[in-house]
């Protein structure tokens, strides 16, 4: 069965510094992962995805993720943070390669500090 | 804005009652998913109708049920309402054509927050 593991549930960086979210699945398949992130009030926007390919993924806003087998990682990083990367961030993954349903980490909740 | 719309935004009941969520997908989509957000089981995947059939079910109650129309609209039906299952409801729409190997992209409508008082 497909499993989700994000590491802390709330980070808490200075702007301007790395933003490191973890994230570790289990899937039986080759999975698809995703990031997304979750504004107050808001609904789910997708940050970036691996499907097949290239492991570095680039996504919006300066993120990006790398797909590790060895480790069944897909950490999400971006170099510098702002002031307006304060979110909840979601790792989910998917073995239906028709897009089916996502399974969805607990949540990371992001704070920056001025 | 995502292009899928959900109505209400809000909900405000009693238990007991029994309350029907809408969603309309992005125009050409003809899959549907329903995912529950709540604080304590998080986002979890309820149920997903593809052009008016049921094709997969997560962990949705008995007391839960969703269909989709042949304008590809879909309601999710909560009954005998239950003080946990006050929680934001995301409904998400994707293409999901038979391509190989293509993911097709989940686009999350704002949700509908459900109270059950």
């Amino acid at each position: 069965a497909q499993s989700v593991t994000q590491l802390g549930s709330h980070v808490s960086v200075s702007e301007g510094a790395l933003v490191l979210l973890r994230c570790n699945y289990s899937s039986s398949v080759p999975p698809y992962l995703f990031w997304y992130v979750q504004y107050p009030n808001q609904g789910l926007q997708l940050l970036l995805k691996y499907t097949t390919g290239a492991t570095l993924v680039k996504g919006i806003n300066g993120f990006e993720a790398e797909f590790k087998k060895s480790e069944t990682s897909f950490h999400l990083t971006k170099p510098s943070a702002h002031m307006s990367d304060a979110a909840e961030y979601f790792c989910a993954v998917s073995e239906d390669n028709q897009g089916g349903k996502l399974i969805f980490g607990q949540g990371t909740e992001l704070s920056v500090k001025p | 804005d995502s292009g899928v719309t959900q109505t209400p935004k809000h909900l405000i009941t009693a238990t007991g009652q029994r309350v029907t969520l809408r969603c309309s997908p992005r125009s050409g989509d003809l899959s549907v998913y329903w995912y529950q957000q709540s604080l304590d089981q998080g986002l979890q995947f309820l149920i997903q109708y593809y052009n008016g059939e049921e094709r997969a079910k997560g962990n949705i109650l008995e007391r839960f049920s969703a269909q989709q129309f042949p304008d590809l609209h879909s309601e999710l039906n909560l009954s005998s309402l239950e003080l946990g299952d006050s929680a934001l409801y995301f409904c998400a729409s994707s293409v999901a054509k038979n391509n190989l190997r293509r993911y097709n992209e989940q686009f999350f409508g704002p949700g509908t927050r459900l109270t059950v008082l």
